[in-house]
């Protein structure tokens, strides 16, 4: 089963425009992670924010957690055609005994118009 | 290897019949994972392995499905009498341990098809 779900399922905007995804998931977390595939590939990790931060930047993005509500977001600003991808948030949530499973979201499908 | 290799990357295979997938992970990761993505979907964990033991395989659908990694580097998924609704994108991820927080390095995955 799938702990998160993004929103929207699909995104579709303009090169230069800000791209914004949101993730929510169900059970408390150790740290939550973006990850993006292009079609066909593997996935590609793009930033970790631990359950203790709140918000965390890498160049063009911004990831906000929200551990209250369980959700976060990711935003992709002044987007570019080479984003066009799908976007994936992971929970890491500590699993009994000392096993770890990084469960996926079901993704948004990015597509950036040059 | 300077990323994670999985072999092969297409393969289709009849009804009933059995199947491995082979995934090297970088060298020096302890913890190896398997994920199948089904078409328009997230990645679904299978197994994970800390060093040469499966530590958790709470992934696996059933019987059908099992993971070796004897020598704590390759790994190989194995399919028995394998199903229609077996095909899917067998991802492969490793990582420097599983021990706290940490990202996974993915390989392009085998696109297995079941006729």
């Amino acid at each position: 089963s799938q702990q998160g779900e993004e929103d929207p399922q699909a995104l579709s905007i303009q090169e230069g425009e800000n791209a914004t995804m949101n993730c929510s998931y169900k059970t408390s977390i150790n740290n939550l992670q973006w990850y993006r595939q292009n079609s066909g590939r593997g996935l590609v990790h793009l930033i970790l924010i631990r359950s203790n931060e709140r918000e965390k930047h890498s160049g063009r993005l911004r990831v906000t957690l929200d551990t209250s509500k369980k959700s976060s977001s990711l935003l992709i600003t002044a987007s570019r055609a080479a984003d066009t991808a799908s976007y994936f948030c992971a929970t890491d949530a500590l699993t009994s005994g000392s096993a770890r499973q990084l469960t996926f979201g079901s993704g948004t499908q990015l597509t950036v118009l040059p | 290897g300077a990323g994670v290799s999985q072999t092969p990357s297409n393969k289709v295979t009849e009804k009933g019949k059995y199947v491995e997938l082979r995934c090297d992970p970088i060298s020096g990761h302890t913890a190896l994972y398997w994920y199948r993505q089904s078409l328009g979907q997230g990645p679904e964990f299978l197994i994970y392995f800390q060093g040469t033991g499966a530590a958790d395989d709470s992934g696996l659908p059933n019987d059908r499905f099992f993971a070796v990694r004897p020598e704590g580097s390759v790994s190989t998924l194995k399919i028995q009498r394998t199903e229609r609704g077996d095909s899917a994108v067998y991802l492969c991820a490793s990582s420097f341990t599983s021990l706290g927080a940490g990202e996974l390095f993915f390989g392009e995955g085998s696109r297995l098809t079941v006729l």
